[in-house]
Order: C-alpha cells, then sequence, then structure tokens
C-alpha cells in the first residue's frame, strides 16, 4: 500500500542552524508529494509541494524540499532556523485517490 | 476573504448525544474534507465531497454522517457520541486534487 512515513516524532534544533526533515515514501510511480506545516492550535498551511520536473522546490517561509527517487524520499529543509518555525510538520501524498495522505508528523522544537 | 470555517472551536459532549460540525468555505472549491487529528497519528480522513451532492467514505468513516447539499457548506454529523471520537476535526477545501488544501482552524471535540 501507498504510504508516507515521518521518522522523526520529535526534532529539535538550535535557532540559526540548519534543518533536514526526513520522509519517505512507498508508491510505484512518482506521487504528489506536499509538506504542510501546523502551529500550534492552528490548522495546517501549505509548505510545498512536487509533481514532476524538478526535484528541487521552492516553498514558502524559506523552506525547500528535494525528491530524490533512488531514496524514495521528499526530504523538507531550511538553511536557517528560526524560533517561529516551532511546529508540527507532515508529509502528505495524493495517490490515485482524491484526498491527501499524511505522514504522522514530525515537532520541531527550536532552543534559543 | 474567510477562507474555511469551522464552528465551534470547542465542545464538550457526552456518550450518546449527537452534533454537527460546521464548515463553511467562500472560495467556490468543489472539493471539501473532514479528518480528524489524534495526538501521534496525523490526520485521519473522514468523509469527502467532490461537489455539491456528492459525497464519499474515507479511512475513518464509521460514526460520523456528512452532506454536501451546497458548494459552500460540508457539515459532519455525529450521532451516538462516543470516547474514541475525542478528537481534533478539521475541515479544508481545494478547487481541485492535486491542489494544496485550505484549512480550517479546527473543532475540539471532547467525549465524555
Amino acid at each position: 500500500a501507498q504510504s508516507v512515513t515521518q521518522p522523526d516524532i520529535h526534532i529539535t534544533v538550535s535557532e540559526g542552524a540548519s534543518l533536514e526533515l526526513r520522509c519517505n515514501y512507498s508508491y510505484g510511480a512518482t506521487p504528489y508529494l506536499f509538506w504542510y506545516v501546523q502551529s500550534p492550535g492552528q490548522g495546517l498551511q501549505l509548505l510545498l509541494k512536487y509533481f514532476s520536473g524538478d526535484t528541487l522546490v521552492q516553498g514558502i517561509k524559506g523552506f525547500e524540499a528535494e525528491f530524490k527517487r533512488s531514496q524514495s524520499s521528499f526530504n523538507l529543509r531550511k538553511p536557517s532556523v528560526h524560533w517561529s518555525d516551532a511546529a508540527e510538520y507532515f508529509c502528505a501524498y495524493i495517490d490515485s485517490g482524491y484526498a491527501l495522505n499524511f505522514g504522522k508528523g514530525t515537532s520541531l522544537l527550536v532552543t534559543p | 476573504n474567510a477562507g474555511v470555517t469551522q464552528t465551534p472551536k470547542f465542545r464538550i459532549l457526552k456518550i450518546g448525544q449527537s452534533m454537527t460540525l460546521q464548515c463553511t468555505q467562500d472560495m467556490n472549491h468543489n472539493y471539501m474534507y473532514w479528518y480528524r487529528q489524534d495526538p501521534g497519528m496525523g490526520l485521519k480522513l473522514i468523509y469527502y465531497s467532490v461537489g455539491a451532492g456528492i459525497t464519499d467514505k474515507g479511512e475513518v468513516p464509521n460514526g460520523y454522517n456528512v452532506s454536501r447539499s451546497t458548494t459552500e457548506d460540508f457539515p459532519l454529523r455525529l450521532e451516538l457520541a462516543a470516547p474514541s471520537q475525542t478528537s481534533v476535526y478539521f475541515c479544508a477545501s481545494s478547487p481541485g486534487t492535486i491542489n494544496g488544501y485550505t484549512f480550517g482552524s479546527g473543532t475540539r471535540l471532547t467525549v465524555v
């Protein structure tokens, strides 16, 4: 069955440090992949999406993600983390159905 | 532009009671979705709709019902509330299957 896996439940980084959040997908064809962010007590906001073409996609808030077919990964990166980036991050995909399927999320803590 | 509006924001129900979670969007999106979010589990799809008059089950539909009489509204009905339905519920909409979703701010429901 198709799925996405986020191996890290919690990640802690220092403010100003670089960030990489992992997402692995299991799917035969190239899926439509997304990253969403959820700030505490809020709904989810789309950071970026990948459908095809360039494997490095740019998103909002300085985030980017790289699709690597050979590693079945779609990792989210940011070169310098700000305290306001502390949130829950979800990788998601759409397969042949109509709706997004979400990973279990990675909680990001940013320390001073 | 209000986006996706969910009401109420919080609700406590007794076991066996019923209630309707309201969801309205003003973006003329055809696609609407209901998810539930439980700690550490990501978001699970309850029901979705691809247009007025058309609804379909998602991954966890048991105990819920929906209707879609207009493009704008997509209410979620709980008929006999159970403690297992304690969760945060999110409504979302999108203009198409591969577009990013716009999420509401959620309804936190506790069944006691």
